[in-house]
């Protein structure tokens, strides 16, 4: 079965960078595909990237996907106070019949 | 322009049944999958399952297989989730979201507002 393991915080200062890795942990690495979701509790998530590195039409580009090696990764740049939120990755895992969706642990970005 | 509207906030008792409703609007609402996602107070979001509303056909998460029912009425273009059973840890914000795929993979590009679900004696 597919586990997407996110740190638990990252933190920066307005205007830096942060990154937010989405380990996976199942035979499936080479191909996952994961897309991004940022989240504020209480309110609608909203899709960020798709695809690994692809952005929805309206997304700024300071928010950016990639796929280092076996893990996906969120880069937002150019922090700002109102990127404080909650990010998840998820995914459709199919090692399991039927699949199912998964979502990572969720990772809080704090705008120091 | 596609939205979806959830209904309002349910207070239930343990025990109880609780059906959440999601109505879409701007977009061919037979063409997509409706996911449910929760998120329970200081938790991560947690996949329930999908509906295809064009044939009806279901996939539940294995944590809910027993206790939910995932519907859709495609005359007033109306996705509806049902959750049985419920206790404390139940106490969630619901949302629907919709299902669209790439080409290459599936993500929910859509979401309805949420709907606060309070489970309390």
């Amino acid at each position: 079965q597919s586990v997407l393991t996110q740190p638990p915080s990252v933190s920066a200062a307005p205007g830096q960078k942060v990154t937010i890795s989405c380990s996976e942990t199942s035979s499936n690495i080479g191909d996952i595909y994961v897309s991004w979701y940022q989240h504020l509790p209480g309110t609608a998530p909203k899709l960020l990237i798709y695809d690994n590195d692809k952005r929805p039409s309206g997304i700024p580009d300071r928010f950016s996907g990639s796929k280092s090696g076996t893990s996906p990764t969120l880069a937002i740049t150019g922090l700002q106070t109102g990127d404080e939120a909650d990010y998840y990755c998820g995914t459709w895992d199919t090692s399991l019949s039927p699949g199912r969706w998964v979502f990572g642990g969720g990772t809080k970005v704090t705008v120091l | 322009q596609v939205q979806l509207v959830q209904s309002g906030a349910e207070v239930k008792k343990p025990g109880a049944s609780v059906k959440v409703s999601c109505k879409a609007s701007g977009y061919t609402f037979s063409g997509y999958y409706i996911h449910w996602v929760r998120q329970a107070p200081g938790q991560g979001l947690e996949w329930l399952g999908w509906i295809d509303p064009s044939s009806g056909v279901t996939n539940y998460a294995q944590n809910f297989q027993d206790r939910v029912i995932m519907t859709g009425d495609t005359s007033i273009r109306t996705a509806y989730m049902e959750l049985g059973s419920l206790r404390s840890a139940d106490t969630a914000f619901y949302y629907c979201a919709r299902d669209w795929y790439s080409g290459t993979s599936d993500m929910f590009d859509f979401w309805g507002q949420g709907t606060l679900v309070t489970v309390s004696s």
